[in-house]
């Protein structure tokens, strides 16, 4: 069964930083990973996907990498905002038609 | 992109009673929906996929008569709460399959429960 872990749990940074947050399968067999963002009291936000031919992904201040060899992928947060914070998610898949497991997410603050 | 809706956002049910959530695709055909669940400060977890035509498959725990799930057309999957309980409250999320884009999957936005 595939197990997910987000590391730090939490994470409170002064604004400006620039911070990583892990993400890591028990199972490296990833065929799609997919990074959210979830406000308190709100929806999932998509952030970034890699698919299966993909190494890394690219929005503004925000890179996902997935290394498949170890099943572990990683948010880079450059220059972190007040309104970065939220908790991240990531969550992944392992096959074609498969469901995402989902990560227990990091729960960021960026203090002004 | 694909647009993945969910209905209602928020609803608030009285103990007892029965509600249902939509999830639609708005521009493509899914075949499989998933559904997901998520407990305060806990992450997502799924509860059962859905697949057009045929009955739900439920994951270990869930109990198939009281979430009862619908995949009646291609772009259409309802998860209705039965006799829903103050412990069902929730958020509930889906999720569409676009097989097309090499089997991206979208979200809806979720619709949060209040069982009071």
């Amino acid at each position: 069964k595939q197990e997910v872990t987000q590391i730090p749990a939490a994470l409170s940074v002064p604004e400006g930083e620039n911070l990583v947050l892990n993400c890591s399968f028990t199972d490296s067999a990833i065929y799609n990973l997919q990074w959210f963002r979830q406000d308190p009291g709100k929806g999932l936000t998509s952030l970034l996907l890699i698919q299966s031919s993909q190494r890394e992904q690219t929005s503004g201040r925000l890179n996902a990498s997935l290394d498949k060899s170890s099943g572990r992928s990683t948010l880079y947060i450059a220059a972190s905002q007040p309104g970065d914070s939220a908790t991240y998610l990531c969550a992944g898949k392992r096959d074609y038609g498969q469901n995402f497991v989902f990560g227990p997410g990091t729960r960021l603050s960026v203090l002004p | 992109g694909a647009v993945v809706s969910q209905h209602p956002s928020w609803v608030i049910c009285k103990s007892g009673t029965s509600v249902k959530i939509e999830c639609r695709s708005l521009d493509f055909q899914a075949t499989t929906m998933f559904w997901y669940r998520q407990f305060p400060k806990q992450s997502l977890m799924l509860m059962a996929t859905s697949n057009e035509g045929s009955k739900a498959t439920y994951e270990q725990g869930v109990e198939k008569d009281k979430f009862l799930i619908n995949h009646a057309s291609l772009t259409l999957s309802t998860l209705t709460v039965t006799s829903a309980h103050p412990e069902d409250s929730s958020f509930y999320i889906c999720s569409a399959s676009l097989e097309s884009s090499g089997n991206t999957i979208y979200f809806g936005e979720g619709s949060w429960l209040t069982v009071v």
